[in-house]
């Protein structure tokens, strides 16, 4: 089993700032890593999939990058909707694997 | 619109079992892989269990192999999850997603969940 490895576990930013997530693949997983944001009470929702691509009607300032083991997900400058949590899934193989989670709060 | 709404969840006693299902509508049910994801309370998500658009290739965790077992029924646009011998550790909001293609398991579209209980 592929295990995924979230950094920092809570982020405190403010509205305006960068955020830098972290995510390490115990294996290769080539650019087969995803990104999902979930808020309160929410299903979550696909960022990125396939290490760098934007899912439909993800704003620019999401962006994600790595290839084998490490992955980023940077978000340019945090709107106040952003602030959630963010979990990494790889999706090499079965069984799916996510990272659990790196929190990003208002500081 | 995709729309996926899931039901089937409950209340029920260590050793019983329940059947999940998945009502899809919005896109052709039998071009997309389907998973079930898991989210125990105040917890992280796991992946519990996916199936191919074929119905062909199935899979699971290593923590539900043996007594849960995934299905789809293409006409009825409907994904299933059996679960049986449920233990106190399968309590946790179950959600039907949404891969993005036959056999890719990035999950684009999410049901709401629906909660399932494992409590004597």
């Amino acid at each position: 089993e592929v295990v995924v490895t979230q950094s920092p576990a809570t982020l405190s930013l403010s509205p305006g700032d960068r955020a830098t997530l972290s995510c390490r693949a115990s294996q290769n997983v080539g650019s087969y890593l995803v990104w999902y944001q979930q808020k309160p009470g929410q299903a979550p929702r696909l960022l990125i999939y396939d290490s760098s691509s934007r899912a439909s009607g993800i704003p620019a300032r999401f962006s994600g990058s790595g290839s084998g083991t490490d992955f980023t997900l940077t978000i340019r400058s945090l709107e106040p909707e952003d602030f959630a949590v963010y979990y990494c899934q790889q999706r090499r193989d079965w069984p799916l694997t996510f990272g659990q989670g790196t929190k990003v709060e208002i500081k | 619109e995709v729309q996926l709404l899931e039901s089937g969840g409950g209340l029920v006693q260590p050793g019983g079992s329940l059947r999940l299902s998945c009502a899809a509508s919005g896109f052709s049910f039998r071009d997309y892989a389907m998973t079930w994801v898991r989210q125990a309370p105040g917890k992280g998500l796991e992946g519990v269990s996916g199936i191919d658009g074929n119905g062909v290739g199935t899979y699971y965790a290593d923590s539900v192999k043996g007594r849960f077992t995934i299905s789809r029924d293409t006409p009825r646009n409907t994904l299933y999850l059996q679960m049986n011998t449920l233990r106190a550790e399968d309590t946790a909001v179950y959600y039907c997603a949404r891969g993005g293609g036959p056999t890719t398991y990035f999950l684009g579209y999410w049901g709401q969940g629906i909660l399932v209980t494992v409590s004597s």
